[in-house]
């Protein structure tokens, strides 16, 4: 069964960086059939793709193009991890941070494993 | 950009049927996924390539996609279906997720 749980700070001060941790359990980040995300949302709002990582293809990385010069994904392949950089943050960052699988579908990828996600407040 | 379009909420009885529309500019050369998400909860996948369940996902739960238009179908809705639901699909190498549906059985 795969599992992903997030992790970090809960409480980020404004322009400075937030960094969350995805922990991969039952699947490797090294898989060559998934993509590695994440997604936010903010409290009673839609959900919003911030981008992924496919460790597999050299860590190929795509961007949401909103958030693209703040953003970063990264692997750590040796704990099985995968991790969100967000600088300069400021209020309209607070939200719950998503990390999610992406499927490699031979027509269209999907977000078939979901973490419980983890709140993250931007405040002074 | 490339947009997703959704009625902020849908209202059905008990054992009717519920359909949930999802509209964008040529919605219909793409494929939707659909996501089910609980108060409190974190989305779970319902639908994906316009009408596939997965694994765990009941026979009620159906989904079409032409025009400009994708729809998530529930038959024989159930109390606990109620939630939120999002569509989502691919503008090239970019995730977009529609604003959501508040899906209220009652």
């Amino acid at each position: 069964q795969v599992q992903l749980q997030e992790s970090g700070p809960g409480l980020v001060k404004p322009s400075q960086t937030l960094s969350l941790t995805c922990t991969v359990s039952g699947d490797s980040v090294t898989s060559a059939t998934h993509y590695w995300s994440w997604i936010r949302q903010p409290a009673g709002k839609g959900l919003e793709w911030i981008g992924r990582l496919h460790v597999y293809t050299s860590e190929r990385t795509e961007y949401n193009p909103s958030l693209k010069s703040r953003v970063s994904i990264s692997a750590d392949t040796s704990n099985n991890k995968f991790s969100l950089t967000v600088t300069s943050v400021t209020a309209a960052d607070t939200a719950v941070y998503y990390c999610a699988r992406v499927r490699v579908s031979g027509t269209e990828d999907y977000m078939d494993v979901w973490g419980k996600g983890t709140t993250v407040t931007v405040s002074s | 950009s490339f947009e997703l379009t959704q009625p902020p909420s849908v209202s059905v009885s008990p054992g009717q049927t519920a359909s949930i529309a999802c509209s964008g500019d040529k919605l219909g050369s793409k494929y939707i996924s659909w996501y089910r998400q609980k108060p409190g909860q974190s989305p779970v996948l319902v639908i994906y390539e316009d009408n596939t369940r997965p694994s765990g996902i009941p026979e009620r739960f159906s989904g079409s996609n032409s025009g400009n238009t994708a729809t998530l179908t529930i038959s024989g809705t159930q109390t606990l279906d109620e939630a939120d639901y999002f569509c989502q699909a691919w503008d090239r190498t970019t995730a977009v997720f529609g604003g959501g549906t508040k899906l209220t059985v009652l």
